[in-house]
């Protein structure tokens, strides 16, 4: 079974500074996908950023970059030029790339860091 | 853009009460799938459908049931609510293939009392 661990249950940042979150995962699998997601404040959750596990290069979306170390089992999330409004609950998540429906479907979550950034 | 939305936002039940959680999703997305989200444990799956009348059991069925006699609505069922079943629950949607591209719906906050 799939575990994904975020340990950092909150964390805070001034705006316009960078941050990061961590997140490690355990697997027995070599193809996956891992992703961070954003729920914030009594809003619907999103996703930010998906990487693939056979690409070796970082993913990347705007403000939001990833660091995936696969030897590891890393996959930290680096927001840079922090706004207000990236204030939020950050989950990083997990599914095998197996194909083929049914269960290969289940995204596996860690249980969230709350990320705040002040002005 | 795909919208994914849930039948209530807030919903109080007292405890044995049957209760209907409903999620619609409007882009013809083949699984459709019900979370429950709780402080400090993140989300856990309940159940997940990937055609019409075809479910799997996820990580807690438990006490829950499904319903997917449309494509698009996806239903999820408490028998007999109980205050442990006080939570938030989330529904999403997927296309078919590799369905690595889940949308969420804006969640129900149930309290069982």
């Amino acid at each position: 079974a799939q575990t994904v661990t975020q340990s950092q249950p909150e964390m805070s940042v001034q705006e316009a500074e960078t941050v990061t979150l961590s997140c490690t995962y355990d697997t027995s699998e070599n193809n996956y996908y891992l992703f961070w997601y954003k729920q914030p404040p009594s809003r619907q959750m999103i996703l930010v950023i998906r990487q693939e596990a056979y690409k070796q290069q970082n993913a990347t979306e705007n403000r939001f970059s990833v660091n995936f170390q696969k030897a590891a089992k890393s996959f930290s999330l680096k927001i840079s030029d922090s706004q207000l409004g990236d204030t939020a609950m950050y989950f990083c998540a997990f599914m095998n790339k197996r194909g083929g429906g049914g269960s290969n479907y289940k995204l596996t979550f860690g249980k969230g860091t709350l990320l705040t950034v002040n002005p | 853009d795909v919208k994914v939305t849930q039948s209530s936002r807030y919903l109080v039940k007292r405890t044995g009460e049957k209760v209907f959680l409903e999620c619609v999703q409007d882009m013809d997305h083949e699984n459709m799938f019900w979370y429950r989200q709780d402080p400090g444990l993140g989300l856990r799956l309940i159940y997940f459908s990937y055609d019409v009348k075809m479910k799997e059991k996820g990580d807690i069925p438990e006490g829950y049931s499904v319903s997917r006699e449309k494509k698009e609505r996806f239903s999820l069922i408490l028998e007999s609510a109980s205050t442990n079943q006080t939570s938030m629950y989330l529904c999403a949607s997927a296309p078919g293939g590799l369905a690595y591209e889940q949308y969420f719906g804006p969640g129900t906050r149930l309290t069982v009392t």
